[in-house]
């Protein structure tokens, strides 16, 4: 079962444009990540927010998380034609010891140049 | 490049075979895990190692199996195939396979059951 939903399922904006992605997860977390997917290649981590942080920047990236709504959004500014992707979250179950990771379904990116 | 090569990249099987995917992890991490991406049902963890020993399981039918090598290298071999398997199998590793070690993905191997 998916601990993680995504929303929305698709977006597509243009070159230059902000997108923001949500997550919202089930149970409690030890950690949240990010990552992308282009299409038919493997996942890459993007960002990883511990359940004790609100907020966390990389780049163009911008992760929120409120623990207390058990959701979390992932902003990329100023979009690229190549930030084209599916963008999952992940999660880490509150508890945990280990690295297992519980994906959404994933958002579908799209910026158009 | 995440580091992480799984061989092959593609394979194409008849319904009730058998077959083996390997990986070898990013050069100096300890931990394998085995996830199945399909359309209906995501992204799905299977199994984690750690130096060569299990540690967790998840939606791991009994018909597959794994096993990390001392080399750290690790197969995951499917059997009595069926049309529902059809899917795309990643590997992916991390340093420790603690909680906070992000993990590394290798590009899959694209399993058709026919």
């Amino acid at each position: 079962s998916q601990q993680g939903e995504e929303d929305p399922q698709a977006l597509s904006i243009q070159e230059g444009e902000n997108a923001t992605m949500n997550c919202s997860y089930k149970t409690s977390i030890n950690n949240l990540q990010w990552y992308r997917q282009n299409s038919g290649r493997g996942l890459v981590h993007l960002i990883l927010i511990r359940s004790n942080e609100r907020e966390k920047h990389s780049g163009r990236l911008r992760v929120t998380l409120d623990t207390s709504k058990k959701s979390s959004s992932l902003l990329i500014t100023a979009s690229r034609a190549a930030d084209t992707a599916s963008y999952f979250c992940a999660t880490v179950l509150r508890g945990s010891t280990l690295g297992r990771l519980y994906f959404g379904r994933g958002t579908q990116l799209t910026v158009w140049p | 490049d995440s580091g992480v090569t799984q061989t092959p990249k593609h394979l194409i099987t008849a319904t009730g075979q058998r077959v083996t995917l390997r990986c070898s992890p990013r050069s100096g991490d300890l931990s394998v895990y085995w996830y199945q991406q399909s359309l209906d049902q995501g992204l799905q963890f299977l199994i984690q190692y750690y130096n060569g020993e299990e540690r967790a399981k998840g939606n791991i039918l009994e018909r597959f199996s794994a096993q990390q090598f001392p080399d750290l290298h690790s197969e995951l071999n499917l059997s009595s195939l069926e049309l529902g398997d059809s899917a795309l199998y990643f590997c992916a590793s991390s340093v420790d396979g603690a909680w906070d070690s992000p993990l590394h993905f290798g590009n899959g191997t694209r399993l058709t059951v026919t």
